[in-house]
């Protein structure tokens, strides 16, 4: 069975900028969610996804933005990039609504300048 | 107060010796707690889950929940040097979004531990 995937691994982006995670879930698995996870820090929450369908939500503004595709796959965009959105962006995968045993991907390195 | 907090660390102990984690949680944290194990630049790995009251062993892993005094440890077994990494402490904090209700992770901020030869 094929873990979860994340892409690209790293990536600089300057500010004001807009960016694109990809995250390929786990096989078995309808639940996706992402974290962020500054230098020194626990991850933070960001959104879950449910067969397509935003599922909660953690404080982080609506610059924020996700998908969950058919395949269950999903998308973290974030717009008019922060030099604070630096940080390790976590992708997780689970079976079922609120799934909250979490399987993570190895992460996009997300630096702004 | 922090939903869920950890013992700030560092924490250094030698090889072969009883390293203990302890995370302690607010009263918006359900009762089911996770540890993770993170390697530097790598992503969290879940080692041990606890749900109930009490002890859990799982090789030289024991996560123990006290939920009367809202604790959560981890005890590490004759630490080896790979174990050195920093250690996630996760609780399920609930929420709602359009009238369904949600689990979420909320995370400690890690202990890094680090085993010396």
């Amino acid at each position: 069975e094929t873990g979860v995937t994340q892409s690209p691994t790293h990536l600089i982006k300057t500010r004001g900028q807009q960016v694109t995670l990809r995250c390929s879930s786990q096989s078995g698995h309808n639940t996706v969610s992402w974290y962020q996870q500054a230098l020194g820090q626990g991850p933070q929450f960001i959104f879950q996804y449910y067969r397509e369908e935003e599922n909660g939500r953690g404080n982080f503004p609506p610059r924020f933005s996700g998908l969950q595709f058919p395949n269950y796959s999903s998308e973290l965009n974030v717009n008019a990039l922060e030099l604070d959105d630096s940080a390790l962006y976590l992708c997780a995968s689970g079976r079922g609504r609120g799934a909250n045993v979490l399987t993570f991907g190895a992460g996009s390195r997300l630096t702004v300048l | 107060q922090k939903e869920v907090e950890q013992n700030s660390g560092p924490l250094s102990v030698p090889e072969g010796a009883i390293a203990s984690l302890n995370c302690t949680y607010s009263d918006r944290v359900s009762q089911s707690f996770f540890w993770y194990r993170q390697y530097s630049g790598k992503s969290p790995e879940l080692i041990m889950s606890i749900y109930s009251n009490g002890d859990k062993e799982d090789g030289r892993f024991t996560a123990q929940l006290n939920k009367a005094s809202q604790y959560v440890s981890l005890l590490i077994r004759d630490s080896q040097p790979s174990d050195s990494a920093t250690y996630l402490c996760a609780g399920v904090t609930r929420g709602s979004a359009g009238g369904t209700s949600y689990g979420k992770l909320t995370f400690g901020q890690g202990t890094i531990l680090t085993v010396h030869p």
